[in-house]
């Protein structure tokens, strides 16, 4: 069974400063890896997705990295914002279903 | 494209009664699934739809719930005899089923079971 974790569970940083988020899972027979934000309450957005054969995604202030062998992704988020605060999930998909991990809370702090 | 769409909203019932949500997906999307998601977790895999056909059921499905897709467009999910443990969010998603698997979600229903 695919077990997804993300570390840390929680960060605030101040406004500018860059977010490192990381996302690790147990088994790498993997078809893609998506990123996703939350705000409370609300359904998730898909931020990036990544493929199995590929390494990095980037769009805009966002990169995301995967490193399959090893089991781990890292999103990284350039010069925060007040407006990026959100909960960010991590998603393995292995056959058509994702394996989610519990998310990392991000607060920036104007 | 007007996304994924999840109605209703929210959903408050007593314990015992019955609920059905609806789900639309995005037009032309073969594939549908449901997802459940409890506070300060990850959602999780219910079951998947590929067009009407039911693919696979979580062991998280237990007998009282039951999804269906007719003719393949939108989908209900319905919880007979509900209980406290069934609060949560509830998330459908869709994808093309062609080339990458990219899962696009709704905004959930959120059930409260009192």
């Amino acid at each position: 069974k695919q077990e997804v974790t993300q570390i840390p569970a929680a960060l605030s940083v101040p406004e500018g400063e860059n977010l490192v988020l990381n996302c690790s899972f147990t088994d790498s027979a993997i078809y893609n890896l998506q990123w996703f934000r939350q705000d409370p309450g609300k359904g998730l957005t898909s931020l990036l997705l990544i493929q199995s054969s590929q390494r990095e995604q980037t769009s805009g202030r966002l990169n995301a990295s995967l490193d399959k062998s090893s089991g781990r992704s890292t999103l990284y988020i350039a010069a925060s914002q007040p407006g990026d605060s959100a909960t960010y999930l991590c998603a393995v998909e292995d056959d058509y279903k994702l394996s989610f991990g519990a998310g990392t809370t991000v607060t920036v702090r104007a | 494209d007007t996304g994924v769409s999840q109605d209703p909203r929210h959903k408050i019932t007593k314990r015992g009664q019955n609920v059905t949500f609806r789900c639309d997906p995005i037009s032309e999307h073969n594939r549908l699934y449901w997802y459940r998601q409890t506070l300060g977790q990850g959602p999780e895999f219910l079951t998947y739809f590929q067009n009407e056909a039911q693919l696979e059921k979580s062991r998280l499905l237990s007998d009282r719930f039951s999804a269906e897709r007719p003719k393949g467009s939108f989908s209900t999910l319905e919880i007979q005899r509900t209980e406290q443990g069934d609060s949560a969010m509830y998330l459908c998603a869709s994808s093309s089923g062609q080339g990458v698997n990219e899962q696009y979600f709704g905004p959930g229903t959120r059930l409260t079971v009192t």
